[in-house]
């Protein structure tokens, strides 16, 4: 059974700061999904990485895909209050479908 | 218009009520999906519908139903639910049913079971 494990599980820090989230498997994933989901609300994605090793960047975020395509990060560069939420990550599994993971919730404090 | 919408967004039932969740996509997607999701739990995948058809079915109980009677609109039905089941069920769809593909979501119903 394919997992993905997030930490930390929950974050709370002042507008500026930094962050970074990780997520974790041993098993190795095609490609992996970020989504954001404020409350109320349903996730929506941020970013797809393919290629092991990659980086993209979306303004104050930057996504990186392991070189073994097992993990990924996400860095939030200076967070804003408006980047709170619960952040998600999902791979595409070798069963054709998408594993999440437990996510990690992000408080950014004014 | 958003591209996902689901109703109700709040339902409070009872363990012998009958209810059922909607959701309806606007943006011309053939796959269609429902998943649960409880705090602090990865989500979990209960249907998935490509073109209309079942594709996949996650050993959900019978007390949950589901119905996808065109690629635009999918139904969840209960009946005598459990407390367990309280949870917020999301909606999604995507172009196809492939794994990898964009899940575009709905705002969910938050569901207490009393």
């Amino acid at each position: 059974t394919q997992l993905l494990e997030q930490s930390p599980q929950f974050l709370s820090i002042q507008e500026g700061e930094n962050l970074t989230v990780y997520c974790n498997s041993s098993s190795v994933f095609s490609s992996l999904q970020w989504y954001r989901q404020e409350p109320g609300e349903g996730p929506v994605l941020l970013v797809t990485v393919v290629t092991g090793g990659e980086v993209k960047k979306l303004k104050r975020l930057t996504f990186q895909f392991g070189d073994a395509r097992k993990d990924s990060s996400l860095h939030i560069t200076a967070a804003q209050p408006g980047d709170t939420g619960l952040y998600l990550c999902a791979g595409a599994g070798n069963t054709g479908k998408l594993i999440f993971g437990q996510g990690t919730t992000l408080q950014v404090k004014p | 218009e958003t591209g996902v919408t689901q109703t109700p967004r709040h339902l409070v039932m009872g363990m012998t009520n009958k209810k059922s969740l909607k959701c309806e996509q606007h943006l011309g997607h053939n796959a269609m999906y429902w998943y649960k999701q409880s705090a602090k739990k990865p989500l979990e995948l209960m249907f998935v519908y490509s073109l209309e058809e079942r594709v996949e079915n996650n050993s959900v109980p019978s007390r949950f139903s589901p119905e996808c009677p065109n690629s635009s609109h999918l139904f969840l039905h209960l009946h005598t639910l459990q407390p367990e089941d309280s949870a917020l069920y999301l909606c999604a769809s995507s172009q196809d049913s492939r794994s990898g593909e964009k899940l575009f979501f709905g705002s969910g119903t938050q569901l207490s079971v009393l």
